[in-house]
């Protein structure tokens, strides 16, 4: 089946510590996303990545980290500059090209709990 | 003038009734705007998309109604039921290539019995 694979999906992290949050899609997808969702909020983008070894910076990039060394790989790191992380974080991917195409397939998400 | 505004924030529709979402964006570029369907715990699915060269798309109980001229579209479920109890999220994006979707901020629908 192809998808998207998120892991952990429940992740407990003490304060001051980088946690890394994994992203693996088989959907031969060039471009990869990071949103993070808080209680009853939208989905606000953190990072994405178009080609490999290339991403930018989303609208809430501070304290999170990113690489796409990888097509099918984007890992998300929640390091301890950022201030409020608990959160809910989806990654997702889309084919590069018209409005289309660019349509997101999400994952099941990851839940960060900073205790 | 990329934004899209949703509403309402929350609904809540008794079953077997309409439940129904409304979307504005202002960004004429726009030409395809999907909705999203999450239930809690889980990431979203995509629900049912529309290219503003039609005025409605219906799969099933789902229709969405496009008004291009006053730049608003809605969802609606018709004949609700627990079952569709969910966020919901219109989006929508140009067709500029490599572009990324703008969300809406999302509807919490609850059908109660």
């Amino acid at each position: 089946d192809g998808g998207i694979t998120q892991s952990p999906k429940y992740l407990f992290r003490k304060e001051g510590q980088n946690v890394t949050l994994s992203c693996e899609q088989n959907l031969n997808h060039d471009a990869m996303y990071w949103y993070r969702q808080d209680p009853g909020q939208g989905l606000r983008l953190i990072y994405y990545s178009q080609i490999v070894n290339d991403f930018q910076k989303g609208d809430i990039a501070e304290g999170y980290s990113v690489s796409r060394e990888k097509k099918e790989s984007f890992p998300l790191t929640v390091t301890s500059a950022q201030k409020n992380p608990t959160a809910f974080y989806l990654c997702a991917s889309s084919m590069n090209g018209n409005s289309g195409a660019n349509v997101l397939t999400f994952g099941a998400g990851s839940r960060l709990t900073v205790l | 003038q990329q934004q899209v505004k949703q509403s309402p924030q929350s609904l809540i529709v008794q079953k077997g009734g309409i439940s129904i979402i409304n979307c504005a964006y202002e960004n004429t570029a726009f030409d395809y705007f999907p909705w999203y369907q999450q239930f809690p715990g889980k990431g979203p699915a995509l629900l049912i998309a529309i290219r503003p060269d039609v005025s409605e798309k219906k799969e099933g109980r789902f229709t969405i109604s496009f008004n291009k001229s006053a730049k608003q579209f809605s969802l609606h479920i018709m004949d609700s039921q627990p079952g569709d109890s969910a966020t919901y999220f219109c989006a929508a994006i140009s067709n500029f290539g490599n572009e990324k979707l703008t969300f809406g901020t999302g509807t919490r629908l609850t059908i109660i019995p």
